[in-house]
């Protein structure tokens, strides 16, 4: 199983606040990078997905790889108490398989 | 514009009996994957199928665990003999076509519990 390592929480944060996680992963290789966000007892909701060295931004949302590190991170601008969830960092290997850290979870304090 | 579609949501299985989990995918999605996911632990790849073939099955335990994805239907991953052990949260994932630029889309679980 490839290795997917995500920085320990739990995390919490104020309100307003940015929130940053920390992912990284074993296979020099990989070139697919995912950040899914799941709410207790729900499902994981693709959130961001990366690709290519450097920043990606969506809304208050910014994805961050750096493939000679291997590393990938993800930062929640502007913090809202709905962002309160496990933030799940996901790699692709072999072109389908998704092998998933054990996530992080976020609380955004109001 | 439904999604990938998990039924039931809840299931609860004495020890020894058996437990189907069904999967339709999205709309125009070929490719379905099976993950495991058990208390405060990430998500584990259990089995990637595309219409009839099992791709890999390398994450699914070689006794009890079956999947199947027919021509007509629902993915179905079976169960048999459960114990304890397979209480968990499983999750299915629809995809249009293998590789990064065809991001996992996933159902919203089925909780198995086996008294």
């Amino acid at each position: 199983q490839k290795e997917v390592e995500q920085n320990s929480g739990p995390l919490s944060v104020p309100e307003g606040a940015i929130a940053s996680l920390n992912c990284t992963y074993s296979d020099r290789g990989s070139q697919s990078f995912f950040w899914y966000r799941q709410y207790s007892g729900k499902s994981p909701e693709l959130i961001m997905f990366i690709y290519s060295n450097g920043d990606k931004e969506d809304g208050r949302f910014t994805a961050q790889l750096n493939k000679a590190s291997q590393y990938v991170s993800l930062l929640i601008r502007d913090s809202q108490p709905s962002d309160s969830a496990t933030y799940l960092c996901a790699v692709l290997f072999n072109d389908y398989k998704l092998s998933f850290g054990a996530g992080t979870t976020v609380t955004v304090r109001a | 514009n439904a999604g990938v579609m998990q039924n039931p949501r809840h299931l609860v299985r004495r020890r020894g009996q058996e437990a189907r989990l069904r999967c339709s995918p999205m709309k125009g999605h070929s490719h379905v994957y099976w993950y495991r996911q058990l208390p405060e632990e990430g998500l584990k790849f259990m089995v990637y199928l595309q219409k009839e073939n099992i791709i890999d099955e390398s994450g699914m335990p070689k006794e009890r665990f079956s999947a199947e994805f027919p021509k007509e239907g629902p993915s179905i991953l079976r169960i048999q003999q459960v114990v304890r052990g397979d209480s968990a949260a499983y999750f299915c994932a629809s995809s249009r076509d293998r590789g990064g630029n065809s991001p996992l889309h996933f159902g919203n679980g089925t909780r198995l519990t086996v008294t």
